[in-house]
C-alpha cells in the first residue's frame, strides 16, 4: 500500500470560519509534509513532521496549524483564513533515514476560501 | 533564490518522439533527485529518481541522465504517447537523516500531440 489519503478532497470555507484537513498514510514512514500548491506552480513546503514532532516550518502564517496526532496522521487546522489562501493542499510522507526514499503525496485537498 | 532551475516551461512532441526537460541546481548538498509527474486535479506521482553516484536510471520508457559536475540532471520519455501530456516536476533533496522536504522546479507542462 503506497498510498497517502487525504480529506476532504474538496473544501470552501468562508474567512472567519474553522476547518481541519485530514491527512493519513499507513506505509510505516514516520516523515509527513504539508505543502500548498497554487494553479501553475510547484509545490511549496509548509510543514514537516518528522517523528510526529514539527522539524520544519517554513514560516507559514499562524492561521494554519499543523498536529501530528500519532504516526500515521496529519492534520492541518484552519482559522480566518485569506481568498489568497485558496490553494491546492498536499500531504506526503516518507521514510526518515539517510538512504532517501520517496515522497508519496496524497490528491490532494482543493480549498477554496470566500 | 530558487535553488532548482527547471526548462522548458512547455513542450510539445509528436506522439513517439523523445520528450526532453532539464533541471539545473546549486546546492551541492543535494544527492537525491526525483521527478513527479502530475496530472490537473491530482496529487504529483513519483516517477522515477537517481543518486549522484550513478549517471543514467532507467525504468520503461523514462530515463534521467544525470550530471555531478554540471550540477544537471534530465529526465528523457521515449516514444511519448497523448498519456505522458501532464506537468512534471524536478526536485532535489539533502540526504543525512531527517526529513526536510524537496525542493522543486517550477514545473514543465508537457504536450503530446496525435
Amino acid at each position: 500500500d503506497t498510498e497517502v489519503t487525504q480529506t476532504p478532497k474538496h473544501l470552501v470555507m468562508g474567512m472567519t470560519n474553522k476547518k481541519s484537513l485530514k491527512c493519513e498514510q499507513h506505509m510505516g514512514h514516520r516523515a509527513m509534509y504539508w505543502y500548498k500548491q497554487k494553479a501553475k506552480k510547484p509545490p511549496e513546503l509548509m510543514f514537516v513532521y518528522s517523528y510526529e514532532k514539527l522539524s520544519i516550518n517554513e514560516s507559514v502564517p499562524s492561521r494554519f496549524s499543523p498536529e501530528c496526532p500519532n504516526s500515521s496522521l496529519l492534520n492541518l487546522h484552519l482559522h480566518a483564513l485569506q481568498p489568497e489562501d485558496s490553494a491546492l493542499y498536499l500531504c506526503a510522507s516518507s521514510q526518515v533515514s539517510q538512504g532517501r526514499t520517496e515522497a508519496f503525496f496524497g490528491q490532494g485537498t482543493r480549498l477554496t476560501v470566500v | 533564490q530558487q535553488q532548482v532551475k527547471q526548462s522548458p516551461q512547455s513542450l510539445i512532441v509528436q506522439k513517439g518522439g523523445i520528450s526532453i526537460i532539464n533541471c539545473a541546481y546549486e546546492n551541492t548538498a543535494f544527492d537525491y533527485f526525483p521527478w513527479y509527474q502530475q496530472f490537473p486535479g491530482k496529487g504529483p506521482a513519483l516517477l522515477i529518481a537517481i543518486r549522484p553516484d550513478v549517471s543514467e536510471k532507467k525504468e520503461g520508457r523514462f530515463t534521467i541522465s544525470f550530471n555531478k559536475s554540471a550540477k544537471q540532471f534530465s529526465l528523457h520519455i521515449m516514444d511519448s504517447q497523448p498519456g505522458d501530456s501532464a506537468t512534471y516536476f524536478c526536485a532535489a533533496s539533502i540526504r543525512g537523516g531527517g526529513a526536510d522536504g524537496l525542493t522543486f522546479g517550477k514545473g514543465t507542462h508537457l504536450i503530446i500531440q496525435p
